[in-house]
């Protein structure tokens, strides 16, 4: 199986900061990468898909980029409703889809 | 709109099977594939499998060793997940989620853009 790593696995950020969020693959998946933003208590929410692509309705301060094995989510100025947890997820090989391990991001 | 709604949350014990649906509206069912994710507490979501939901083709995840099912009845646009066997280490919430896609020439990019709500799913003895 292809394994997920996150980095930072947590960060504590102001309002208004840029914040990046880096996943890294055991082996190369080109784009197939996908991340969600999940609340507590709520199902996960795509934000990006083909590594790059912003789904439709997510605010434009998300970006994702990278292919191979390293991707990076970008926040370009966060905003209260962001602080969440992160999960990168890859649809390369399949089954199973694996997910990394999460990065949440709290309040300074 | 697009929603996937999920029956309530089960208790089960140990060694019982649990089934889950999942039942769609808005767009059209067999248009789409239907994942299966399950997510224990204060762990990552992990993958269990999908059906194709035209032709009921399904793939699952080998560490579920054969203890899960997913079935689709076309009629009602519902889609079911059946995990027999349960342990303590079931304990999660289960989500159906739609599968996407977008193809670029050669490539095809999945993601899951629609979910449920979960359904909590608890073994205790």
């Amino acid at each position: 199986d292809i394994q997920l790593t996150q980095s930072p696995s947590f960060l504590s950020a102001s309002v208004g900061d840029r914040v990046t969020i880096t996943c890294r693959a055991s082996q190369g998946i080109s784009s197939y990468l996908a991340w969600y933003q999940q609340k507590p208590g709520k199902a996960p929410k795509l934000l990006i898909y083909a590594a790059s692509t912003l789904h439709s309705g997510v605010p434009s301060r998300f970006s994702g980029s990278g292919s191979g094995t390293e991707f990076t989510l970008t926040i370009s100025s966060l905003q209260p409703e962001d602080f969440a947890t992160y999960y990168c997820q890859q649809l390369n090989s399949y089954p199973p889809f694996t997910f990394g391990p999460g990065t949440k991001v709290d309040i300074k | 709109q697009v929603q996937l709604a999920q029956s309530g949350a089960e208790v089960k014990k140990p060694g019982a099977s649990v089934k889950v649906s999942c039942k769609a509206s808005g767009y059209i069912f067999t248009s789409y594939t239907m994942q299966w994710v399950r997510q224990a507490p204060g762990q990552r979501p992990e993958w269990m499998g999908w059906i194709h939901t035209g032709n009921g083709n399904t793939k699952y995840s080998e560490n579920f060793q054969g203890r899960v099912t997913i079935i689709r009845d076309t009629s009602a646009s519902t889609a079911y997940m059946e995990l027999s066997s349960l342990r303590s280490a079931d304990t999660a919430v289960y989500y159906c989620a739609r599968v996407g896609m977008f193809h670029e020439g050669a490539d095809y990019y999945y993601y899951m853009d629609v979910w449920g709500e979960g359904t909590t799913v608890t073994v205790s003895s």
